[in-house]
């Protein structure tokens, strides 16, 4: 079956640290990418998606992540956090089969200290 | 246009009572999804429908839980005989059925059960 894996739960960082946040999936097929953020009090948004093509993705606000085939991840990146980078980032994975469904890691919770 | 809407937005129940939660997907939508964030379990799969097929019921959690999607638009999930453990934030989103079928999250509906 497929799974996802977020294995920072918890990071904090100091405004302009750089971030990165792992992201590991199981899964043999191809499959869709995607980071979202939840914001305290707020829905889910996505940062950025891959489908195919560069595995470089650039998101919103500065993120960027790369996919790396051969090692099944997909991390997040940020060059330097600020405090409004406070959220819980979530990664999910879907195939490209099938229903589509997402298959969500456990979060992230980020905070940043101003 | 209009993204995903759900109403209520927040709903409290009392243990044993039934509820329902309504997801109006985008237009021109004709797959929809249903997932759990509750506490204990992160982000969840419960549900799918994908224009007249037979949803894809894998993800619900138990016989009290059932969906429904008239008209191939507006879907409503049913808990009947609420459980404390019911209570979480229960989101709805919806694709196109081409492409790589990314995902537009509603806002969710807060359900708690006391």
């Amino acid at each position: 079956a497929q799974s996802v894996s977020q294995h920072n739960h918890h990071v904090i960082l100091s405004e302009a640290a750089s971030l990165e946040l792992g992201c590991n999936y199981s899964y043999g097929g191809t499959v869709n990418l995607f980071w979202y953020v939840q914001y305290p009090g707020q829905h889910l948004q996505l940062l950025l998606k891959y489908f195919s093509g560069d595995p470089l993705v650039k998101g919103i606000k500065g993120f960027e992540a790369e996919f790396i085939k051969s090692k099944f991840s997909f991390n997040l990146r940020k060059p330097s956090v600020q405090w409004s980078d406070t959220a819980e980032y979530f990664c999910a994975v879907s195939t490209t089969s099938g229903t589509y469904k997402y298959i969500f890691g456990t979060g992230t919770r980020l905070k940043v200290l101003a | 246009g209009a993204g995903v809407s759900q109403s209520p937005s927040n709903k409290v129940t009392e243990k044993g009572k039934d509820v329902e939660l309504r997801c109006d997907p985008i237009s021109g939508h004709t797959a929809l999804y249903w997932y759990r964030q509750s506490l204990g379990q992160g982000l969840e799969f419960l549900i799918y429908f994908q224009g007249n097929s037979a949803p894809d019921k894998s993800g619900l959690p138990s016989d009290r839980f059932s969906a429904e999607r008239t008209g191939g638009s507006v879907s409503t999930l049913t808990i009947q005989r609420t459980q404390q453990e019911d209570s979480a934030v229960y989101l709805c989103a919806s694709s196109f059925n081409t492409g790589p079928r990314e995902q537009f999250f509603g806002p969710g509906t807060r359900l708690t059960v006391l």
